[in-house]
């Protein structure tokens, strides 16, 4: 089956520490999306890449970094420069010349 | 920049009952719109789509929205919901031009179906 999988579900980390969340994708989509939720605020985009080793600051990029060194995968970094990391984060991915966005089930990071 | 505005935070209505979850939107440039359904802590799903062509659009689970250019707005109607269709429901926008397809999404609408 073809789709988006972030991991893991929930992730707990201390303040001050670096986390990574994963992003792969098997659909074969040249660009890849990261999204912040937060409740009543709906989502707000990070980073986007749409090419292999090219990626743009969204709305909110401050405190976050992203690589991509493979077309399938888009990995998150929040760094401890974050001010509020606490979130919902999903990834999501578009096909050439489709504009519709598929979404993983995202991931849950609490810091404390 | 485009904005998208979902006017009701919180619908509630009884199950059986007819829905409508209303947005509006903001563009200089020509849009494509999107409906997309969260279910508690999962990803969002995309119910539907308007691209071009017709101004009423079918989606999955009997939803339907129409694209009314002069008013601005891509209204989600179903004519009989159910318990199952509790959710959150988000509007969301990108232009049309180039290969960027950015989305801005409204701040979402809570719809709960009631028995």
């Amino acid at each position: 089956d073809g789709g988006i999988t972030q991991s893991p579900k929930y992730l707990f980390r201390k303040e001050g520490q670096n986390v990574t969340l994963s992003c792969e994708q098997n659909l074969n989509h040249d660009a890849m999306y990261w999204y912040r939720q937060d409740p009543g605020q709906g989502l707000r985009l990070i980073y986007y890449s749409q090419i292999v080793n090219d990626f743009q600051k969204g709305d909110i990029a401050e405190g976050y970094s992203v690589s991509r060194e493979k077309k399938e995968s888009f990995p998150l970094t929040v760094t401890s420069a974050q001010k509020n990391p606490t979130a919902f984060y999903l990834c999501a991915s578009t096909g050439q010349g489709a504009p519709e966005q598929y979404f993983g089930p995202g991931t849950r990071l609490t810091v404390t | 920049a485009q904005s998208v505005t979902q006017l009701d935070s919180q619908v509630p209505v009884f199950e059986e009952a007819p829905v409508e979850l209303r947005c509006n939107y903001s563009s200089s440039v020509s849009v494509y719109l999107f409906w997309y359904v969260q279910y508690p802590n999962q990803g969002l799903q995309l119910l539907l789509k308007y691209l071009s062509g017709s101004t009423l659009v079918k989606g999955i689970n009997g939803f339907e929205a129409e694209f009314n250019k002069s008013q601005t707005s891509f209204h989600l109607r179903k004519p009989s919901v159910h318990i199952s269709d509790t959710a959150e429901y988000f509007c969301a926008v990108s232009t049309t031009g180039g290969s960027n397809y950015k989305l801005t999404f409204g701040k979402g609408t809570l719809l709960t179906v009631n028995p």
